[in-house]
């Protein structure tokens, strides 16, 4: 089975820094993604890792540890359009996506 | 390009009727998936399609059935709808050996049943 961990919520204050956690156990692994998901809409792709160690995407940045079962999104220069659900998803041996429940970000001035 | 359209965009179910729920891509994707997305549980994949004519079981796949006639299309029918079915529906596809072969999500559907 999967098992994706992420926290329920966070908050942080506008143009600060917010890391978001995911640690996972997987029967398979073949990459990790990282989506965003304002209220009421559909999940749009931010990052994918296959490999460890840290991809940057202008003021988003992902990290895999492999061995340890863990990545961390992080945002940088936040902005009140930050303001979502973050899910981490696990792609195990096939094309198949395992989603943790999603953290849900709010940003305050 | 329209991407990924669902349809109907919320719909009120009467428990025990039957509905499909549709989803097109003009992407050409090869594969092409269905979740339920509820409070607290996050995504969870109830049927998937790796290519035209095949279809898989996902997490959650009781109470759904699927087909893949094309690539375009992939329909979900609630045989026998019951209020535990209440949710958002989110379709999705994905391209086979690209980079990364992320999935795209399309509007989804919010099902009430009662």
């Amino acid at each position: 089975g999967q098992n994706i961990d992420q926290p329920t919520e966070m908050t942080a204050t506008e143009g600060a820094i917010v890391q978001i956690n995911c640690t996972y156990q997987t029967s398979g692994f073949n990459g990790l993604f990282w989506y965003q998901q304002h209220a009421g809409e559909a999940p749009t792709f931010l990052s994918y890792n296959v490999l460890d160690g840290l991809e940057e995407k202008g003021r988003f940045s992902s990290f895999l540890s492999r061995s340890k079962g863990y990545s961390y999104l992080l945002l940088k220069e936040l902005q009140m359009k930050d303001s979502a659900s973050y899910l981490c998803a696990v792609r195990d041996g096939g094309y198949k996506l395992s989603f943790g429940a999603g953290t849900t970000v709010t940003v305050r001035a | 390009t329209a991407g990924i359209t669902q349809a109907p965009t919320s719909q009120i179910l009467a428990a025990g009727r039957s509905m499909t729920l549709r989803c097109t891509q003009d992407m050409r994707h090869n594969a092409m998936y269905w979740y339920r997305q509820d409070l607290g549980l996050g995504l969870r994949l109830i049927h998937y399609s790796n290519t035209a004519g095949t279809t898989g079981k996902g997490e959650v796949p009781d109470g759904y059935s699927v087909s893949r006639a094309n690539t375009d299309d992939f329909p979900l029918t609630l045989a026998s709808a019951v209020p535990s079915q209440t949710s958002v529906y989110f379709c999705a596809s994905s391209e086979r050996g690209g980079d990364y072969n992320e999935q795209f999500f399309g509007p989804g559907t919010r099902l009430t049943v009662l």
